[in-house]
This record gives structure tokens, C-alpha cells and sequence, in this order.
């Protein structure tokens, strides 16, 4: 198994822009989180979704921010529009359950 | 409330010296704790879980209720062992969305 498979690695783009993270959790695993790392705030939860289904969206910053999974193999995280203060590194990560949560590389991304 | 906190920000020490790095939470109810680890612009991965009770590159941690904490401790550290440290806790029989610390990095210098 390739593992969480997150695109693009990375992204820059200008302030105003929309941008879409995808995400391809592991075959088989019900649980698909949503996080934000940066420098000053660490690891934040922004979504997580239960068999697709969104769960806990109280992490997400602003309506700007929005998350989909329209199947088992398939999120997308989107912000527009974008904001300088977007820039971060965006993980996805995976879980069955009760077992270890798997996460992707990232997205880092940059807006200007 | 459920929380995660790691006290130390940075954390340095020399090549062969012991190192302890702090996590203590809150839950009222019985906690799943797990140590994660992210060496430089890598994934997060997982370090240590406890009910598994194993140790890892040399890594151990013990909950202990009493005091509600989850020291990482390692007796001999490596310079290898530079990295983002991550503590989190899990609730419930599903254990949902795990509660993640700050993060604690740690620097070992040779």
C-alpha cells in the first residue's frame, strides 16, 4: 500500500486564488482527518470524517475553508478565497478504527 | 475538557546524555496516549502507543494516571533522534479524532 497520498505536494499561489488539496486516504480505513501545522499553532484539527461522512468540523478557520469526501478514496480541502495567512503545511491522515493513524507528506502551501 | 500539553517548546541535549520529553493531559475518562514523531519536512508517524507497551529506537513511555502524564524517555539519545515529537490522546472504544500537543522539539546535538 502506497499509503495517505496527498496532492500537490506543494502549491503557491496569490492571495484571492482558490486552492483544493487532495487527499487519497488507505484502502479500507473509516476515519479521514484534516490537519494544519504550522509554526505558531502546531498541529491543528481542521475536519474529520466517519465513513465519509463529516464528524467534528469545528476546527475549520472560516467559510473560506471547505472539505469534501464523496467517497471512501476521495477528499478534497479548498479554500477561496485564499490569504497569506493560509500558508502552512496541510496534512491529511487515515484511520481504521481503533488501530494507528496514518498520515500523507503534506501540502505545503504558500500564498502570496 | 479534553487536553494536551506539552511544556517544553525546545528541548536540547548532548549525544549519549538521557533525555525525558514532558506530556501530561487531561480527560476525565480512561485515555489512549500515543507518542508521534516528524523527522525534517517528513510525515508524522507513530512513535509509541501505550497499550502496546513496546519500546521503539530506544524510546519508552509509561502512563501514569496518577499523575496524568506520558513521559517519552529515551536513556542514551541520538543525534538521529532530532525530530518533532507529538503527544496525543485518544478517547472512547473508537478512540474518533485523537487530541494532539504542541509538539516538542527536540535537538541533539553531537
Amino acid at each position: 500500500d502506497a499509503g495517505v497520498i496527498q496532492s500537490p505536494r506543494h502549491e503557491v499561489t496569490e492571495m484571492g486564488q482558490e486552492v483544493t488539496l487532495r487527499c487519497k486516504p488507505i484502502s479500507g480505513h473509516d476515519y479521514l482527518f484534516w490537519y494544519r501545522q504550522t509554526m505558531m499553532r502546531g498541529l491543528e484539527l481542521l475536519i474529520y470524517f466517519n465513513n465519509n461522512v463529516p464528524i467534528d468540523d469545528s476546527g475549520m478557520p472560516e467559510d473560506r475553508f471547505s472539505a469534501k469526501m464523496p467517497n471512501a478514496s476521495f477528499s478534497t480541502l479548498k479554500i477561496q478565497p485564499s490569504e497569506p495567512r493560509d500558508s502552512a503545511v496541510y496534512f491529511c491522515a487515515s484511520r481504521l478504527t481503533y488501530n494507528e493513524q496514518f498520515f500523507g507528506p503534506g501540502t505545503r502551501l504558500t500564498v502570496l | 475538557a479534553q487536553r494536551v500539553t506539552q511544556p517544553e517548546k525546545l528541548l536540547s541535549v548532548f549525544k549519549g546524555a538521557p533525555v525525558e520529553l514532558k506530556c501530561n493531559y487531561s480527560y476525565s475518562g480512561s485515555p489512549e496516549l500515543f507518542w508521534y514523531v516528524q523527522y525534517s519536512r517528513q510525515r508524522l508517524q507513530l512513535l509509541l502507543r501505550h497499550i502496546s507497551r513496546e519500546s521503539i529506537k530506544g524510546f519508552t513511555a509509561d502512563l501514569n494516571k496518577g499523575e496524568t502524564s506520558f513521559h517519552l524517555k529515551k536513556p542514551f539519545a541520538q543525534e538521529e533522534d532530532s525530530a518533532m515529537y507529538y503527544c496525543a490522546l485518544g478517547r472512547g472504544s473508537t478512540l474518533g479524532r485523537l487530541y494532539f500537543g504542541r509538539g516538542t522539539q527536540l535537538t541533539v546535538w553531537p
